[in-house]
Formats: C-alpha cells, sequence, structure tokens
C-alpha cells in the first residue's frame, strides 16, 4: 500500500512554454500533498505544500506564479512550471500523506524536468 | 523549527565492511526521524523510520539505525555493506503534530568500493 506515481517521469519543454506534472495517490486518499525540488547533487528542498480543495502553502522564495499547484482531488495534485526557463530544469518529486497513514509521508518516483 | 545535519558529504567504504551514516538533528519538539535512500535519477525509497517506542529501529536492506534523544542523533549503520548500497543516502525529520513538513539533510553519497 501507500504508492504514489508521478507522470511524467522525464519531460523536455522549450523556454516560455509551460509544463503539468501529475502526483497520485493510487491506493489511499492523500489529505496532503508537499511538492519537492532537487538541484544535481543536492537535496530535497520543499517548495510548497497542499491540502485538498485548499489553496496551496509555498515555501518562502518559492514563486507562486510560476509553479502553480493544484489540488483538486484526495488522489490528484498537479504542478505546473509556466513560462519556464532553463533554470527551472531540475528534479521535481512529490509526496503524499493520508490520515490512513499516520504521519508519514510517501514519495513518488520524480520527474525530471529540461527546458531547453 | 527542525535542522538536520549530515557532516559527510561522501563515505567511501570497502565491501563487506561496515558503515555509519552519521545524522543529527535539532528540535525543541518530539520528532519523527527517517533514513531514505535514493539511487540516480529516481526517487526516495524509505530505509526505517523512527516514531516511538525501541530507539534501535531495523530498516530494509539490512540498515539498522538508533534514536539518541540525549545526542540528538539518529545513526545509520550497516554490518556489512555491498557494490549495490552505493547511492546517496538522506536523513529527515519532522516535528509529529502541525503541518508534518519534512526537513532533510544535505545527503551523504555512500560508495562501495571492490
Amino acid at each position: 500500500g501507500a504508492v504514489v506515481s508521478q507522470h511524467p517521469s522525464r519531460v523536455i519543454c522549450k523556454s516560455g512554454t509551460s509544463v503539468k506534472i501529475e502526483c497520485r495517490s493510487l491506493d489511499f486518499q492523500a489529505t496532503t500533498m508537499f511538492w519537492y525540488r532537487q538541484f544535481p547533487k543536492q537535496s530535497l528542498m520543499l517548495m510548497a505544500t497542499s491540502n485538498e480543495g485548499s489553496k496551496a502553502t509555498y515555501e518562502q522564495g518559492v514563486e507562486k506564479d510560476k509553479f502553480l499547484i493544484n489540488h483538486a482531488s484526495l488522489t490528484l495534485s498537479t504542478l505546473t512550471v509556466t513560462s519556464a526557463h532553463p533554470e527551472d530544469s531540475s528534479f521535481y518529486i512529490c509526496s503524499a500523506r493520508g490520515r490512513r497513514w499516520g504521519d508519514e509521508q510517501y514519495f513518488g518516483p520524480g520527474t525530471r524536468l529540461t527546458v531547453t | 523549527a527542525q535542522s538536520v545535519t549530515q557532516l559527510d558529504s561522501q563515505v567511501p567504504v570497502f565491501e563487506e565492511a561496515p558503515v555509519e551514516l552519521r545524522c543529527n538533528y535539532s528540535s525543541s519538539v518530539s520528532v519523527y526521524l527517517f533514513w531514505y535512500v535514493q539511487y540516480p535519477n529516481q526517487g526516495l525509497q524509505l530505509l526505517l523510520k523512527y516514531l516511538s517506542g525501541s530507539t534501535l529501529v531495523k530498516g530494509i536492506n539490512g540498515f539498522e539505525a538508533e534514536f539518541n534523544k540525549s545526542q540528538t542523533s539518529f545513526h545509520l549503520r550497516k554490518p556489512s555493506v555491498h557494490i549495490s548500497d552505493t547511492a546517496e543516502y538522506f536523513c529527515a525529520v519532522t516535528q509529529n503534530s502541525g503541518t508534518y513538513k519534512y526537513i532533510f539533510g544535505t545527503g551523504t553519497r555512500l560508495k562501495v568500493l571492490a
């Protein structure tokens, strides 16, 4: 149980375009989802926390207009990188937490975004 | 607020030797602690976790960790490593209430040498 998927696993887009990344909890209801960003050889940095049906809470320094997060249902959250630029290239990882599983987060496999 | 320190950015060790990856944390409230492993271009895999109870926690792949509240540490150990253990290891902490945000350490690169 407690499986989280992400789609796509890899995406390449041109500078100036937008790209959407999906995060799904496959076998549980995710009351809270988290989005992280990881630069090469670095740790995970929390970008935002989203609760189903409410607006995401962004960490300091994260542009909410650039990284749009939608948590429309208890099993799906999306991260849209708007007007992407090469500096947005990174590994994006989501995680989900559900009441059934207590306080633990379950991580997706990550999405590699490359902006050319 | 919590913080996590992984002092060793890289740890080289020979195959079949023991290894310890260090993790220290700071927090003014009770915490949960986790160790994750990350292979190249992959997500995080949970190795083990401390939520409560016994301070010695056993995880997958032969890893274990000991929660030491007085030293605010949660070091990860394995008595005999394999080449396949070469990966990045992250320690994480979260407070056991509130937002449940994870704070990650900077990671330790374990390189197992033949």
